[in-house]
């Protein structure tokens, strides 16, 4: 166990569907993180928040939108995906170095959810 | 575009030899460099994490960084079957709450 916690950890849902993936993190962290992992690609980075604002948006499709209400809880709220949108969604988190502690930036990841879009 | 390289093997070595994996990337202003495992099916886990050239040890894991040829490693001695996973290589470029880039991963075999 790392600390941060993903619900759900599989989820099946057609392309007309909406719905939301939840991350929690219980390790006192202020940055949170989305990654999606597809079969045959390296791990990509999709949302950066930190202190609850978003700091990065990596090109990702409006299709996907994230919400962080707080430093310690992260969702992805997904519509319409398309079936190459299947993956293993990863959430992660970390110190923020601006915070003042050196080398406290390592992320930490959540079990993921597996995504299959029919 | 910053870009992160592993050979995705599978690489294979003997239980009780040295395995090591290798790492390059392209932004030559990254300051972390962290290995993670990842076993099938499961999440990435960390291996190590290095920041200053030259090599860092913890128990049978050596991670060895140079900056001027881009260029990071991993050495696992003594391999065991239950080191055989994928390991991933990630790089990052700032401080901060910055986003890793990852390597494809190398998938490391332990034949007993």
């Amino acid at each position: 166990e790392t600390g941060v916690t993903q619900t759900p950890r599989h989820l099946v849902m057609g392309m007309t569907n909406k719905k939301s993936l939840k991350c929690e993190q219980h390790l006192g962290h202020n940055a949170m993180y989305w990654y999606k992992q597809s079969a045959k690609k390296p791990l990509e980075l999709m949302f950066v928040y930190s202190l609850e604002e978003r700091v990065e948006n990596n090109s990702v499709p409006s299709r996907f939108s994230p919400e962080c209400p707080n430093s310690s809880h992260l969702f992805l709220h997904l519509h319409t995906l398309q079936p190459e949108d299947s993956a293993l969604y990863l959430c992660a988190s970390s110190q923020d170095q601006a915070s003042g502690i050196a080398r406290q930036e390592t992320q930490y990841f959540g079990p993921g959810t597996r995504l299959l879009v029919l | 575009q910053k870009e992160v390289e592993q050979n995705s093997g599978p690489l294979s070595v003997p239980e009780g030899a040295i395995a090591s994996l290798n790492c390059t990337y392209s932004d030559r202003v990254s300051q972390s460099f962290f290995w993670y495992r990842q076993y099938s099916g499961k999440s990435p886990e960390l291996i190590m994490s290095i920041y200053s050239n030259g090599d860092k040890e913890d128990g049978r894991f050596t991670a060895q960084l140079n900056k001027a040829s881009q260029y990071v490693s991993l050495l696992i001695r003594d391999s065991q079957p239950s080191d055989s996973a994928t390991y991933l290589c990630a790089v990052r470029s700032g401080g901060g709450a910055d986003g890793l880039t990852f390597g494809k991963g190398t998938h490391l075999i332990i034949q007993p």
